[in-house]
């Protein structure tokens, strides 16, 4: 049972858009810590994709934006292209001193 | 270009012991908070633990404090973990990663990883 709530798995069609939640409690995204997000294509490392909420890395697409209210974040990504296919998965920190850095359990996509 | 390399990964008996390694490349080592980062098969990521740039604060996930120890040689630009009593359910492919710092810590960037399978 991950920290972090994540849907199981998004799908869309090519050119459409998804969001992926991740929701978290006010002892990690509720206590304002920051959310980051992670892509792991088919058989690879994972990447980072969106870091301190809403901020990417040089050479990620503006197809792909974070926001984060509350206790919850997410990611979306527009313009679906078949090499968007991949699991994504959020992180942040949490207070309980059993697990400082946390992830969601991960959502997979599929266009 | 920013390049972390991990090894060690292989086949143990349960309550065996292996020690991971991760080189890095293409920045200043010494000048980084560096992790452990793993996934079960099939599973999601799993946070393991952390180390700052001098090894004086290491941070562990509950379920391997005791068994797993983290450190690091700056001057081979390296990262270890010291993995002992091993369990079945510690078989995962381990990512090295460099920490970022900001307001909440992120993981950027990763190597490809290496395996370690837990089995009699």
């Amino acid at each position: 049972q991950s920290v972090l709530t994540q849907p199981p798995s998004v799908s869309g069609a090519p050119g459409q858009g998804v969001t992926i939640s991740c929701t978290g409690s006010g002892s990690n995204i509720g206590a304002g810590y920051d959310v980051h997000w992670y892509q792991q294509l088919p058989g690879t490392a994972p990447k980072l994709l969106i870091y301190g909420n809403n901020n990417r890395p040089s050479g990620v697409p503006d197809r792909f934006s974070g926001s984060k209210s509350g206790a919850s974040a997410s990611l979306a990504i527009t313009g679906l292209q078949a090499e968007d296919e991949a699991d994504y998965y959020c992180q942040s920190y949490d207070r309980s001193p059993s697990a400082y850095w946390v992830f969601g359990g991960g959502t997979k996509l599929t266009v | 270009e920013v390049q972390l390399v991990e090894s060690g990964g292989s086949l143990v008996q349960p309550g065996g012991s292996l020690r991971l390694s991760c080189v890095g490349s293409g920045f200043t080592f010494s000048n980084y908070w560096m992790s452990w980062v793993r996934q079960a098969p099939g599973k999601g990521l799993e946070w393991v633990a952390n180390i700052n740039q001098d090894g004086s604060e290491k941070y562990f996930v509950d379920s391997v404090k005791g068994r797993f120890t983290i450190s690091r040689d700056n001057a081979k630009k390296s990262l270890y973990l010291q993995m002992n009593s091993l369990r079945v359910e510690d078989t995962a492919v381990y990512y090295c990663a460099r920490v970022m710092v900001g307001t909440t810590n992120w993981f950027h960037p990763w190597g490809r990883g290496t395996l370690v399978t837990v089995s009699s």
